[in-house]
């Protein structure tokens, strides 16, 4: 499996402010998504990571909420924009190898 | 209807029992099956992946799998108080697509 290091593990935020999560994996991949995993609820996909392009968005999601870069094939950011106290959210990076999906260890934001 | 269903639980069971997850999914086509365990806190981590039908088993964990009755199932032998955790079910029928169910609580209780 990839090694996965996300950046921060936690954060707490103030309303308004945007926050940048990077992630780092050890290998190539040709598919990296972010996720976010709401209070007690399931795992809800945000984007899939396109290297050299413009991320895909799921529906509810958009670029100017959720801009996400994806230079290369090991890298990528997440940044949560003008945030509210909705987002506070775990925010997972994850990345498919040989077929099965691993997840960074997240990172938790609390807006206040 | 949603993709893959679990019961949410709790389930609770004595330290040293089978706990049996299970996980229902509607798209007959769907061709990749994982179960994810998440302690409280934490990122979900693999645990079983199959992809056939019948049983896989690796130690204390088997994952089930019958593609006709669209049903996946994990047990886990010998339950210990460390397997107290989520349980997510995930089902994939195209690369790099993934359906989660909403996990169910197991508590293994000493």
């Amino acid at each position: 499996s990839a090694v996965i290091s996300q950046k921060p593990s936690r954060d707490i935020c103030q309303r308004g402010t945007s926050l940048t999560i990077q992630c780092q994996v050890d290998s190539q991949v040709t598919m990296m998504f972010w996720y976010r995993q709401q209070p007690g609820q399931s795992l809800t996909l945000i984007a899939t990571a396109n290297q050299g392009s413009e991320a895909t968005y799921e529906s509810g999601f958009v670029i100017d909420k959720f801009p996400i870069s994806r230079p290369n094939l090991t890298f990528s950011t997440l940044t949560v924009s003008n945030m509210s106290p909705e987002d506070s959210s775990i925010y997972l990076c994850s990345v498919v190898n040989t077929g099965e999906l691993f997840f960074g260890e997240g990172s938790r934001l609390t807006v206040l | 209807q949603k993709e893959v269903e679990q019961n949410s639980g709790p389930l609770s069971v004595p330290e040293g029992a089978i706990a049996s997850l299970n996980c229902t999914y509607s798209d007959r086509v769907s061709q990749s099956f994982f179960w994810y365990r998440q302690y409280s806190g934490k990122s979900p981590e693999l645990i079983m992946s199959i992809y056939s039908n019948g049983d896989k088993e690796d130690g204390r964990f088997t994952a089930q799998l019958n593609k006709a009755s669209q049903y996946v199932s994990l047990l886990i032998r010998d339950s210990q108080p460390s397997d107290s955790a989520t349980y997510l079910c995930a089902v994939s029928h195209v690369v790099g697509q993934f359906y989660f169910g909403t996990g169910t609580s197991l508590t293994v209780i000493p």
